[in-house]
C-alpha cells in the first residue's frame, strides 16, 4: 500500500518555542491530508483537513493560529505548533488520501512531541 | 458523519476467532465502513473496508448486513501480535473522506 512518512518521529522542545512536523506521501500524490492528535490511552482526534494549495479546515476547538498547517505540494504537508506549552505534548499523526486511492486514508507513523 | 459504537475491550486466546461488532445506526447511503488497527505509539494501519455484504482479504473479513446499521470485523486465528486497538469508522467521499475516530476496541490476545 501507499506509504506516508513523518519527520521527526519524536521531538522535545522548551516551552514557548515552535515545532514543525512534516508529513510526506512517498509514492502517491495526496490531494488531502489530515492531522490528528492523540493523548495517552485516548482515541485519535481530528485537528484539521488540509487540501493542496488551499487553507486548512480546522475542527471546532482547534486554534488555527497555534497549529499552523501548510500543504504546499501534493506530497508534503507541515504542522507547526507555535509557542508550544506542556499541554501541547501529545502524539501527532497525519494521514493522506488521494483521488486515485478510493476511500482509503494512509496514516503516518506519528510524531511524539514533548514540551518541557 | 455517522457515529460508531463498539465494545471497549475484548479478550481472546491465541488461535481463536475474534469478532468485533460496530454499530452505526445513522450511516448514510453513500457512506463506507473502514476498520483500522493501532499499536501503541504507532499510526493506525488499514485493515479492511466495505460498503455492503461481505468483504474478505488476507487478514480479516468484514460482514455488513443489508440495513448497514452495523458491521462485524472478523479476525481468524488471532495471535499475540494481534493485541491492539481496533477502530471502526464510517466515512464519506462527499465529506472529503473525513474520519471521526470513536473509542475503539482494545483486543487482548492471551497465550
Amino acid at each position: 500500500g501507499a506509504v506516508v512518512s513523518q519527520h521527526p518521529s519524536w521531538v522535545i522542545c522548551k516551552s514557548g518555542t515552535s515545532v514543525k512536523i512534516e508529513c510526506r506521501s512517498l509514492d502517491f500524490q495526496a490531494t488531502t491530508m489530515f492531522w490528528y492528535r492523540q493523548f495517552p490511552k485516548q482515541s485519535l482526534m481530528l485537528m484539521a483537513t488540509s487540501n493542496e494549495g488551499s487553507k486548512a479546515t480546522y475542527e471546532q476547538g482547534v486554534e488555527k493560529d497555534k497549529f499552523l498547517i501548510n500543504h504546499a505540494s501534493l506530497t508534503l504537508s507541515t504542522l507547526t505548533v507555535t509557542s508550544a506549552h506542556p499541554e501541547d505534548s501529545s502524539f501527532y499523526i497525519c494521514s493522506a488520501s488521494g483521488t486515485a486511492l478510493s476511500h482509503e486514508q494512509f496514516f503516518g507513523p506519528g510524531t511524539r512531541l514533548t514540551v518541557l | 458523519l455517522a457515529k460508531t459504537t463498539q465494545p471497549i475491550s475484548m479478550d481472546s486466546y491465541e488461535g481463536q476467532e475474534v469478532n468485533i461488532t460496530c454499530s452505526h445506526n445513522n450511516i448514510a447511503t453513500n457512506d463506507y465502513i473502514t476498520w483500522y488497527q493501532q499499536f501503541p505509539s504507532q499510526g493506525p494501519r488499514f485493515i479492511i473496508q466495505g460498503y455492503k455484504t461481505k468483504v474478505t482479504n488476507e487478514v480479516a473479513s468484514l460482514f455488513i448486513p443489508a440495513d448497514r446499521k452495523s458491521s462485524t470485523l472478523s479476525l481468524p486465528r488471532v495471535s499475540l501480535s494481534d493485541t491492539a486497538v481496533y477502530y471502526c469508522l464510517v466515512g464519506s467521499k462527499a465529506a472529503g473522506n473525513k474520519l471521526t475516530f470513536g473509542g475503539g476496541t482494545r483486543v487482548l490476545v492471551k497465550p
